[in-house]
């Protein structure tokens, strides 16, 4: 099992660049969601999906996109990327109902100039 | 509305000593409260979780008091080691989060240095 993996590791983007993170798990888990992390902020939710096919927004989701389409791929897309973006970006899954632990992927460390 | 505030920020430990970390909520509906450790360049990860039906649980030497009535709960580490320096969230769900959509609502998080 590899888990929850995210690529790429690190990126760095102009302002205005569109890019896509990556994230896929093995683990058949329904429920997935991305996390920006940023320093003295913790975690926050960005968009999450309960199933293929199914998105939602978390508390920060405006300049991203995301879909659906496969249990164990959930991609990031940020269409224009702005300096604020810059942050650490977590992907996680769990199993859907009451099993809560999450399983976080390794990060990806997004630089915007 | 931040509804899980955490506590401190920031905390230095001796090697052996006891390290203290406190989370209030506000949710009364809230039914698990994990917390996760994170290591400098990893993600988080489940290091302990306790449901309000009990009020302490203990895994090696970390251990979850958990108060109902004050809202409180705080992870207690005892004997710590400089590999216990990480940064540890907790985090609470139930409530309006319900079903599919359990939702977890996270503290800002601890840095935890532990010197040798």
């Amino acid at each position: 099992n590899a888990g929850v993996t995210q690529t790429p590791k690190f990126q760095v983007l102009k302002t205005g660049q569109s890019m896509t993170l990556q994230c896929a798990q093995d683990m058949n888990h329904e429920y997935m969601s991305w996390y920006r992390q940023d320093p003295g902020m913790g975690l926050r939710l960005i968009h999450y999906s309960v199933g293929a096919g199914i998105t939602d927004q978390g508390e920060v989701p405006n300049g991203y996109n995301v879909s659906r389409s496969t249990t164990e791929d959930f991609p990031l897309r940020l269409l224009s990327a702005a300096p604020s973006q810059t942050s650490v970006y977590f992907c996680a899954s769990k199993t859907s109902g009451v099993t809560d632990t999450q399983y976080f992927g390794p990060g990806t460390r997004l630089t915007v100039l | 509305q931040q509804q899980v505030k955490q506590s401190p920020q920031s905390l230095i430990v001796q090697k052996g000593g006891i390290s203290i970390i406190n989370c209030a909520y506000e949710n009364t509906a809230f039914d698990y409260f994990p917390w996760y450790q994170q290591f400098p360049g990893k993600g988080p990860a489940l290091l302990i979780a306790i449901r309000p039906d009990v009020s302490e649980k203990k895994e090696g030497r970390f251990t979850i008091s958990f108060n109902k009535s004050a809202k409180q709960f705080s992870l207690h580490i005892m004997d710590s080691q400089p590999g216990d320096s990480a940064t540890y969230f907790c985090a609470a769900t139930g409530g309006d989060n319900a079903g599919n959509n359990r939702k977890l609502i996270w503290g800002l998080g601890t840095s935890l240095a532990v010197n040798p």
